[in-house]
């Protein structure tokens, strides 16, 4: 069964402190790992996606990568309005998002 | 080029009734995925249509069910609301599902209460 574990489940970062988001899954036939960015109430903001392992993406002050087993999203000197929260998702034979329940970042001035 | 727009933003029902949500795909977007999400969860795959038909649907009960229209437009109708069908309700469009690498663009989501 397909299975997406995000961690922590929270984080609470000064500004400036830099840390990482862990996503591991479990997937027959990965087509794909999505990162997405959800403030509250609000639709997920599409970040980036990464297709075979050693990939890396970056964007801003965020940069995505990717292994066999897991994926990560490091955080370089966040800033306060990088709070949200980060949901990974992997895209299988189907054509369908399956989703982790995210990691809520709180950033400190 | 307009994103993924839904209405309405929010929405109150009482057990029993039915409900309707709309969502315009981004333009030149075929595809269009309906997700669920619970307080606190992440997106949970409804259903998805692809020039007007059905292609791949999730655990969801049939009272759930959707329409695509000939400008990739889409509703989603729910029948015979219960109270754990409240939820914030994601429409996704993407740019043709036969894509092998395709990105999936949400609209900002139709918070259902039900009551």
């Amino acid at each position: 069964e397909d299975q997406v574990t995000q961690s922590p489940e929270a984080l609470r970062l000064q500004e400036g402190e830099s840390s990482s988001l862990n996503c591991s899954y479990t997937v027959s036939g990965l087509r794909g790992l999505f990162w997405y960015r959800q403030d509250p109430g609000k639709g997920p903001e599409f970040l980036f996606t990464l297709y075979s392992a050693g990939e890396e993406k970056e964007k801003e002050r965020l940069k995505a990568t990717l292994t066999k087993k897991e994926s990560f999203l490091h955080i370089t000197a966040p800033k306060p309005e990088d709070s949200a929260t980060y949901l990974c998702a992997v895209k299988t034979g189907a054509n369908n998002l399956f989703f982790g329940t995210g990691t809520r970042l709180t950033v400190i001035p | 080029e307009t994103g993924v727009t839904q209405s309405p933003t929010h929405l109150i029902k009482t057990r029993g009734q039915q409900v309707t949500l709309r969502c315009s795909s981004q333009s030149g977007h075929n595809t269009v995925s309906w997700y669920q999400q619970a307080l606190g969860q992440g997106p949970q795959f409804i259903f998805q249509y692809y020039r007007e038909e059905e292609n791949g649907r999730g655990n969801f009960p049939p009272r759930f069910s959707g329409l695509q229209f000939p400008n990739y437009s889409s509703e989603l109708n729910v029948n015979a609301l219960e109270l754990d069908d409240s939820a914030l309700y994601l429409c996704a469009s993407s740019l043709d599902r036969r894509a092998a690498y395709n990105e999936q663009f949400f609209g900002p989501g139709t918070r259902l209460t039900v009551l």
